[in-house]
């Protein structure tokens, strides 16, 4: 099975931009994993905010957003807000199964 | 608007069958083009994607899983169930149903449900 991986945690300004990845043990990411990107907040449900790369939803804020980036899936936060620190977890798709990374921990400090 | 509840017994036996419930609303599994499936969060740990199912009775599960799992759709209950056997202390986690964009793509979330196996 696929290994997804994520940095494990990243620390970003208020107001500040970071970029989060997730990479697969198979080789470049493409659109074909079709990644998905999730927050996660203490004692809540996953909340998706990013799908098939680039997509969001109507409840993700717009300082949010998904590409592809030297071989990876990537998922920007430009201008931060305290609101945003969580978890956030990345998937990607092989044959129709699921894979998650294992989660990076967004600080706004 | 779509509502999943999770429902089923919060405690299971080592060697038992875990079974769960997706009760679904505000959306048909026969008439959706959506998948339904399951996702799983060990205490303290990361989502483990475990499997999904089409309202055909098409599944895609996770090949670590694949051996004791079962999801089947009941559509004139509008239901999507989890079956898990012989488990042991390692399936203790809190157990998501969500709505899938495709097959392997969790997308509306339920709030999950925490299943603790011991005797």
């Amino acid at each position: 099975q696929a290994v997804v991986t994520q940095e494990p945690s990243l620390t970003v300004s208020p107001g500040g931009t970071v970029t989060l990845t997730c990479g697969s043990s198979t080789g470049t990411v493409t659109s074909h994993h079709y990644p998905y990107w999730y927050q996660q907040k203490p004692g809540q449900a996953p909340r998706t905010l990013i799908y098939d790369t680039f997509n969001k939803h109507s409840w993700t804020p717009a300082r949010f957003s998904g590409s592809l980036l030297g071989g990876k899936a990537a998922l920007t936060l430009s201008g931060a807000q305290s609101e945003d620190e969580a978890e956030y977890y990345c998937l990607l798709s092989y044959s129709g199964a699921g894979v998650f990374g294992g989660g990076t921990k967004v600080t706004v400090l | 608007q779509l509502q999943l509840q999770e429902s089923g017994p919060g405690l299971v036996k080592p060697s038992e069958t875990l079974s769960l419930i997706c009760a679904v609303s505000g959306d048909s599994i026969s008439s959706s083009n959506y998948y339904w499936g399951w996702i799983r969060q060990p205490p303290g740990t990361g989502l483990e994607w475990i499997g999904t199912v089409y309202n055909t009775g098409s599944t895609y599960y996770n090949p670590s899983l694949k051996s004791r799992l079962t999801i089947s759709v009941d559509t004139s209950k509008n239901q999507v169930s989890l079956k898990l056997s012989s488990v042991t202390a390692a399936d203790t986690a809190v157990y998501y149903c969500a709505r899938h964009r495709g097959p392997s793509g969790p997308d509306s979330w339920g709030q999950g449900t925490l299943v603790t196996v011991s005797s």
